[in-house]
């Protein structure tokens, strides 16, 4: 989804360093969320933010952190990579539609990341 | 414990055929449920949803059927063509007290080949 773009696409970096993975929406939604995919396994929740002021750690948060800049930014770190977190990683947006109650996520292109 | 997970890891289908995606869910405190097509290097796309109140649903080529008694969920697609090759994945958003947290649980995914 084009409203939806992550930075870099592609990343290959050594063990111990540093990465920094970045989220922008223009879809003007309030929460955002952080996921990784590994073959076989589907993708699973790292952080999520409902808004600005709010973040929560998903089911596999450890060795990870974020940041919600703005409403429209979201970005992950690895403070430290490993080469078990190699994976691919989206971000998703969603909004509540007061309606009907429901909360349909939209994700981004999704950044490669590999460890070495 | 909770889980959604897929019946079928692949199927492989004819041009013009139809298509049936199976998804099991656990959780019978689900009510909300999303069918996402993921193709080769990109993000998960929306394709349809559902609430637990309904037990079909339909979109353009597309029908999401719900059994909540067996706690079963499936996307079935009209006249498969070639571009419908993808990985299909089912999710589970976990709602309470009225208010949707967004989180959603995603099944393995099943990949759906389609032959000309």
């Amino acid at each position: 989804d084009a409203d939806v773009t992550q930075t870099p696409r592609n990343r290959i970096t050594k063990t111990g360093k540093r990465i920094m993975l970045e989220c922008s929406q223009t879809k003007g939604h309030d929460r955002m969320y952080w996921y990784r995919q590994d073959p076989g396994l589907g993708l699973r929740l790292i952080y999520y933010s409902f808004d600005v002021k709010d973040i929560n750690k998903g089911e596999i948060s450890d060795g990870y952190s974020v940041s919600r800049q703005a409403q429209a930014k979201f970005s992950l770190s690895l403070e430290s990579a490993i080469p078990n977190q190699t994976a691919l990683y989206f971000c998703a947006t969603s909004a509540t539609d007061g309606q009907t109650n429901t909360d349909t996520q939209y994700f981004g292109p999704g950044t490669r990341l590999t460890v070495l | 414990g909770e889980s959604v997970g897929l019946h079928l890891p692949t199927l492989s289908v004819q041009e013009g055929d139809n298509s049936i995606i199976n998804c099991a869910y656990s959780n019978s405190a689900s009510d909300y449920f999303i069918w996402y097509k993921q193709e080769s290097g990109k993000g998960p796309q929306f394709i349809i949803d559902i609430r637990s109140n309904m037990d079909k649903r339909q979109g353009q080529r597309v029908t999401v059927l719900l059994n909540k008694t067996v706690k079963h969920l499936s996307l079935q697609i009209a006249a498969t063509q070639p571009g419908d090759s993808a990985v299909y994945f089912c999710a589970e958003n976990r709602q309470a007290g009225g208010t949707s947290y967004g989180k959603l649980t995603f099944g393995q995914g099943t990949i759906l080949t389609v032959h000309p």
